[in-house]
């Protein structure tokens, strides 16, 4: 079964913290993995995609194949960092609808 | 201004009554999505359609039901049948290019009283 898993549901650092959020997925194929953010009144909006490899706003993620990961990591946390945060798993034969797991709020406090 | 528009954005209903929530893109995408939000829950997939005249059933079918007929529309219908209807509704649409990036709409929040 295709499945995302966020451990946590609510995360909580100060402001210039290491941040780092767990994803674990399952999938049977070769994964397509997303991080989501919906801040404050604004809507789900994406945040990065593992194919482009890229970092939005400070944040990175690294597909582990071999752990099945996909964590979500920002050297230094800032106040505007505070969301929700959602991994998502695309799913190829549901016409790449995302699976997303239950995510992740995150507070940065000053 | 080019994105997806959910209406209304708030709706109360009484039990047993079926209720209708909006959803247009002029995105000029193919693929339309409808999921649930709960607290806790994260996001639930209800029904997609890639392409006009078609659409799926999602992980949590069950009492709901779309109609595509016009690209750029995907309306949702939470019939009386939904058990627990009460929450807030997500319209998502993207490009079949496959890049996987979901466009989002504002929502629709159903109170059932």
């Amino acid at each position: 079964a295709q499945r995302v898993t966020q451990p946590e549901k609510l995360l909580s650092v100060f402001k210039g913290a290491p941040v780092e959020l767990k994803c674990n997925y399952s999938y049977s194929g070769s994964p397509e993995l997303f991080w989501y953010v919906q801040y404050s009144r604004q809507r789900l909006q994406l945040l990065l995609r593992h194919i482009s490899r890229e970092s939005i706003k400070g944040f990175t993620a690294d597909l582990n194949k071999g752990e099945t990961s996909f964590h979500l990591k920002k050297p230094f946390a800032q106040e505007e960092d505070s969301a929700m945060y959602y991994c998502a798993l695309s799913l190829a034969n549901s016409g790449y609808a995302l699976n997303f797991g239950k995510g992740t709020s995150l507070l940065v406090t000053p | 201004d080019g994105g997806i528009t959910q209406s209304p954005k708030y709706l109360f209903r009484k039990e047993g009554q079926n209720v209708t929530l909006s959803c247009e893109q002029n995105l000029n995408h193919d693929a339309m999505y409808w999921y649930r939000q709960d607290p806790g829950q994260g996001l639930r997939l209800i029904y997609y359609s890639q392409i006009v005249n078609d659409f799926q059933k999602g992980d949590i079918a069950e009492g709901y039901s779309v109609s595509r007929e016009k690209k750029e529309s995907f309306p949702l219908t939470v019939t009386s049948a939904q058990k627990n209807p009460t929450a807030f509704y997500l319209c998502a649409s993207t490009g079949t290019s496959g890049t996987g990036e979901l466009f989002f709409g504002e929502g629709s929040r159903l109170t059932v009283l």
